[in-house]
């Protein structure tokens, strides 16, 4: 079937620190691969995609390198901000249709 | 592009009611998707439109959960007979389809069922 596994968190990181977010797959097909943030109280907004193989999602300083070979999809950041705190989902769709979602990563950058 | 919108934001009921709830979706989107999110937890998928036509069904969409989107716009997403199990976020989310897969969410209804 269709899992998205991702780090636990909480991840606490000081400003201006590198950021790692480890998500990996299992598909039964060729999936897309998404990042989506959610901020408190608010949506899950979508922050990068990638739809085929070695393709690289970025936006905002963040991104992630569709990796077939490990079935990753690794979200990274050079240098994080105090906004950048919000809780991190990894998600596939093999269809286009039902998303499958890891179970988040929380994510508080202190100055 | 006014962006995923639903309504109400919150709502408080008691075991047993009925409840509705309504999501607007991006105008240009034909496909509509609904997803609930429990504390701590990734959203998971219940149900998806593409126009007017419900394609798909989760089997975590018991008997008491129905949808509709009866004019390919707006859908609505009603529990019957509701249990404290029930108590969650719920998501609506839209695309365009086609080669453009990415969904776009709207800011949830909170449900909570004492």
């Amino acid at each position: 079937g269709n899992s998205v596994t991702q780090m636990e968190g909480p991840v606490t990181l000081s400003e201006e620190a590198f950021l790692t977010i480890n998500c990996t797959y299992t598909a039964t097909g060729y999936p897309s691969l998404f990042w989506y943030v959610q901020y408190p109280g608010e949506g899950l907004q979508l922050l990068l995609k990638a739809t085929k193989a070695d393709d690289k999602g970025s936006n905002k300083g963040f991104e992630a390198t569709y990796r077939k070979e490990t079935t990753s999809f690794h979200l990274e950041k050079g240098s994080v901000q105090v906004s950048d705190s919000a809780v991190y989902f990894c998600a596939l769709t093999t269809t286009g249709n039902q998303f499958y979602f890891g179970t988040g990563t929380s994510l508080t950058v202190i100055p | 592009d006014t962006g995923v919108s639903q309504d109400p934001r919150h709502k408080i009921t008691k075991r047993g009611q009925n409840v509705t709830f309504r999501c607007d979706p991006i105008s240009e989107h034909n496909r509509l998707y609904w997803y609930r999110q429990t504390l701590g937890q990734g959203p998971e998928f219940l149900t998806y439109f593409q126009n007017e036509a419900q394609l798909e069904k989760s089997r975590l969409l018991s008997d008491r959960f129905s949808a509709e989107r009866p004019k390919g716009s707006f859908s609505t997403l009603e529990i019957q007979r509701t249990e404290q199990g029930d108590s969650a976020m719920y998501l609506c989310a839209s695309s365009l389809g086609g080669g453009r897969p990415e969904q776009y969410f709207g800011p949830g209804t909170r449900l909570t069922v004492t």
